[in-house]
Order: structure tokens, then C-alpha cells, then sequence
């Protein structure tokens, strides 16, 4: 099932411009991650952030983690044409060790 | 290290065959998952396997069953092929002894006629 949400579904931007992906989810966690997948190929991790975590940084990449509100946000800064993919946050729920996915938002960069 | 390699890349098969994939983990992860992803229903976990047992099983027919062998590779195989079969099959793996990241392969794109 579903248990995380993206918004937007889709967000158009131009090069050296931030994008933030927002996730919300329903249960509690152990922990929340992000991943880009282009063009239907395979999922490519980007960050993870514990439940006990508020914010963690990766290069470009800054992700904050809001448990009282059950919500997540990736933040790419200085966006790049390269970037453009759809990302995924996933939380592993009660289940422990299966990842519950989003549907995505879809990121398109233009030079 | 290697990443996880997925066999086949493509496959083409016809409603009522089976088929049968593989996954190859990272080397030392001894858990992998596999997950099915659709236009529709979006990514959606089949079942994981930790140790050449199943620790999770997502909400699927038993029509989709998995295995682990003893080097930690894993195969799934989908019985009595339906049209809405057609997906892309990741798999991922992690070390599995925490709950942490999952690392993925390629995928499978699997067509059914």
C-alpha cells in the first residue's frame, strides 16, 4: 500500500533554481529515505534520515524530517539539467524492512 | 563494490507462462526485496527475504513467490502470467542485520502479451 504522499506530482524549474519535494506519510517510522529513479530505470538512493533526525544534508541535497506532522522534504539546491528524474521518499512503516513508496514527484530541469 | 545486478533486463512472455527472475545483492547483504513497479499502483513491495527466509511478504497473490539461495542470490517467480503482470521488478538489497538503506538494481521490464 501507499503510505507516503509527493507534492507536487510534477515541478518545472530552470537551472541554478532550488526544488523542494514535500512527502507525507501516515504511520510511524524508524526511518525515511529518498531515491531518483530516471526514466523507469532503477532506484537510486540519495539520503537517509532517522526518525530521531530533523534535518541531514548531502551536498545539494537537504532533507528535514517533521514526525509530529509526519512529513519529509528534499530540497535540491542549484538545480542542474542532470537533476531532472522523479524522486520518491520511502518509510519502512511498522513493517521494518519493506519500504512503503510515494508515488513520486516528477522534476524536470531546463538549461 | 559491485552493485546489484538483475537478470534478465527484458522479457517478453505471454499471458499463462511463467517466469522466473533473478537478483544478485551487493556482496555481504544478506537481505533482498523485490518490488513491483507500475504506471497505476506505483512501486509496491512483494516480499523480502533475509538468510534464505522470508521475513516480509507484501499483499500478492501466490501466484508471485520468491526464494533466497545460501550466497544470498534470489530469484521471483510469477506463475500463470496475467496482462497486468507487465512491470518493472526491482530488487534491492541491504545488509539486514538494521533497518536501513536498500540499494537497487536496474529492474526487469517484464511485457505481457
Amino acid at each position: 500500500s501507499q503510505q507516503g504522499e509527493e507534492d507536487p506530482q510534477a515541478l518545472s524549474i530552470q537551472e541554478g533554481e532550488n526544488a523542494t519535494m514535500n512527502c507525507s506519510y501516515k504511520t510511524s517510522i524508524n526511518n525515511l529515505q529518498w531515491y531518483r529513479q530516471n526514466s523507469g530505470r532503477g532506484l537510486v538512493h540519495l539520503i537517509l534520515i532517522r526518525s530521531n533526525e530533523r534535518e541531514k544534508h548531502s551536498g545539494r541535497l537537504r532533507v528535514t524530517l517533521d514526525t509530529s506532522k509526519k512529513s519529509s522534504s528534499l530540497l535540491i539546491t542549484a538545480s542542474r539539467a542532470a537533476d531532472t528524474a522523479s524522486y520518491f521518499c520511502a518509510t519502512d512503516g511498522n513493517s521494518g524492512y519493506a519500504l512503503n513508496f510515494g508515488k513520486g514527484t516528477s522534476l524536470l530541469v531546463t538549461p | 563494490k559491485a552493485g546489484v545486478t538483475q537478470t534478465p533486463r527484458y522479457l517478453i512472455k505471454t499471458r499463462g507462462q511463467q517466469v522466473t527472475l533473478s537478483c544478485s545483492p551487493i556482496s555481504g547483504h544478506r537481505s533482498v526485496s523485490w518490488y513491483q513497479q507500475t504506471p497505476g499502483q506505483g512501486l509496491q513491495f512483494l516480499f523480502e527475504y533475509f538468510s534464505e527466509t522470508q521475513r516480509n511478504k507484501g499483499n500478492f497473490p501466490g501466484r508471485f513467490s520468491g526464494r533466497q539461495f545460501s550466497n544470498s542470490r534470489s530469484e521471483m517467480n510469477v506463475s500463470t502470467l496475467e496482462l497486468g503482470d507487465s512491470a518493472l521488478y526491482l530488487c534491492a538489497s541491504m545488509r539486514g542485520d538494521t533497518q536501513e538503506t536498500q540499494y537497487f538494481g536496474p529492474g526487469t521490464r517484464l511485457l505481457v502479451l
